[in-house]
This record gives structure tokens, C-alpha cells and sequence, in this order.
């Protein structure tokens, strides 16, 4: 059982490229969650999924995109790279409980 | 709406002197409360939860928190600091009446630095 996982566990982009963070989850949760954590800021929600095929926005949306194709798998993209994406990425899946995160993404932008 | 605040930025404790880090909340219904800790360079770790029941919920490495409705207050708790103990911590709360999403606020974090 090896809970939530992420891929990739680092990453340096340049302004202008694209990518695709993945979270993986394998406890069967219907709900999944990106945050990202800068100093100063604690968490914030990008998207969220309430289940298979559902997504939403969360509280800073804008510039990621997100699908749940699968139920075990969230996908974040960044269409267009800007450095004020740099930041570090944690996904997590919960049952109506407690949140279990990833390990995270720490993501650079240049 | 939900909200969540930990008053303090950093907290620091010798080893081996009980600790407290604060957080209050604020609900329209009833909350359901989180600590989580995070370390360096670490996803954030359940530590535990207040949902129903006892007012003093016992969780992972010794801590303890304590729910109390009039303060709206949920603060965590240890007997005796490690060094060990030194990381980020979080409280989240999410309303009973926030409807399906099972979205939690998180607080801004607490630093905590236990000194040998």
C-alpha cells in the first residue's frame, strides 16, 4: 500500500513550457485534491475532484488545468509555464476524513 | 464558511518542557478539526482528529489536542518536547455544513523549534 505518490519529485521549466504533474493514489478515495505551498502562504487548493470524470476550481485556479480520467489518478498541467508557478506541489485523496498527501513536486520556473 | 487561525508563526520549547501550539476556528455548523505536521522537504503527515466525543483526542508521537466549543479553540498538545518534534504544523477544520467536497481550511503553520 503505498498510499499517494507523485511524479515527477522535481522539476525545472522554462516561462513558456509545458508539463504534467501526476498523483497517484491506491486507498480507493473518491476525492483528490492539488494544493500548492509557498512561504508564507500555507496551502492553497488549485483543483479539486469529487470523484471519477468530476473536477473543480479551487481557490487559485488560474493557469492549471486538471483531469480524472481515472479514479486512482489526478493529473495537473501547466499549459504556459510563468515563474510565478514555482512553488511546491502536494496532492492528496481523502474518504471523507483526513487528507492523505503526496510526497510533493517542487517545481521551478525560470 | 469555514476558517482556521494559528496565531503563532513559531513556537519554541525546550526539550523535554510540554509544548502547546495554538489554532481557533470558526464554522456555521459543526467543525470536524485536523493537526497535521509537516517536515523538512516532506509531505504533511495525519497526526489526528476531533470529529465527536471526548474533548481530548489522543494521536501519533505523544500529542494530544483538545477541543473546546465555547473558545472555538482546538489546541495541540505534548507533555514532554522532543528535538525530534521540531517541524510545521498545521490545523484544518471543515464544516459539517460545507456540503460534498470534504474540503478542509488549513491554517498558515506554526513552526516548531525544540532546543536541546
Amino acid at each position: 500500500n503505498a498510499g499517494v505518490t507523485q511524479t515527477p519529485k522535481f522539476r525545472v521549466l522554462k516561462t513558456g513550457q509545458s508539463m504534467t504533474l501526476l498523483c497517484a493514489q491506491d486507498m480507493n478515495h473518491e476525492y483528490m485534491y492539488w494544493y500548492r505551498q509557498d512561504p508564507g502562504m500555507g496551502l492553497r487548493l488549485i483543483h479539486y475532484s469529487v470523484g471519477e470524470g468530476t473536477t473543480a476550481k479551487g481557490e487559485v485556479p488560474d493557469g492549471y488545468n486538471v483531469s480524472r480520467l481515472k479514479k486512482q489518478n489526478f493529473l495537473l498541467g501547466l499549459e504556459s509555464a510563468a515563474p510565478s508557478q514555482t512553488s511546491v506541489y502536494f496532492c492528496a485523496s481523502n474518504n471523507r476524513g483526513e487528507q492523505y498527501f503526496g510526497p510533493g513536486t517542487r517545481l521551478t520556473v525560470t | 464558511a469555514q476558517s482556521v487561525a494559528q496565531p503563532e508563526d513559531q513556537v519554541n520549547v525546550a526539550e523535554g518542557n510540554p509544548l502547546t501550539v495554538k489554532c481557533t476556528y470558526s464554522v456555521s455548523g459543526n467543525p470536524y478539526l485536523f493537526w497535521y505536521v509537516q517536515y523538512p522537504n516532506r509531505g504533511l503527515q495525519f497526526l489526528l482528529k476531533y470529529i465527536t466525543g471526548d474533548n481530548l483526542v489522543k494521536g501519533s508521537y505523544g500529542f494530544e489536542a483538545e477541543f473546546n466549543k465555547s473558545q472555538t479553540s482546538f489546541h495541540l498538545k505534548k507533555p514532554s518536547a522532543l528535538v525530534s518534534d521540531s517541524a510545521l504544523y498545521f490545523c484544518a477544520v471543515r464544516d459539517d455544513a460545507s456540503g460534498g467536497s470534504y474540503i478542509p481550511t488549513f491554517g498558515r503553520g506554526t513552526s516548531l523549534i525544540v532546543h536541546p
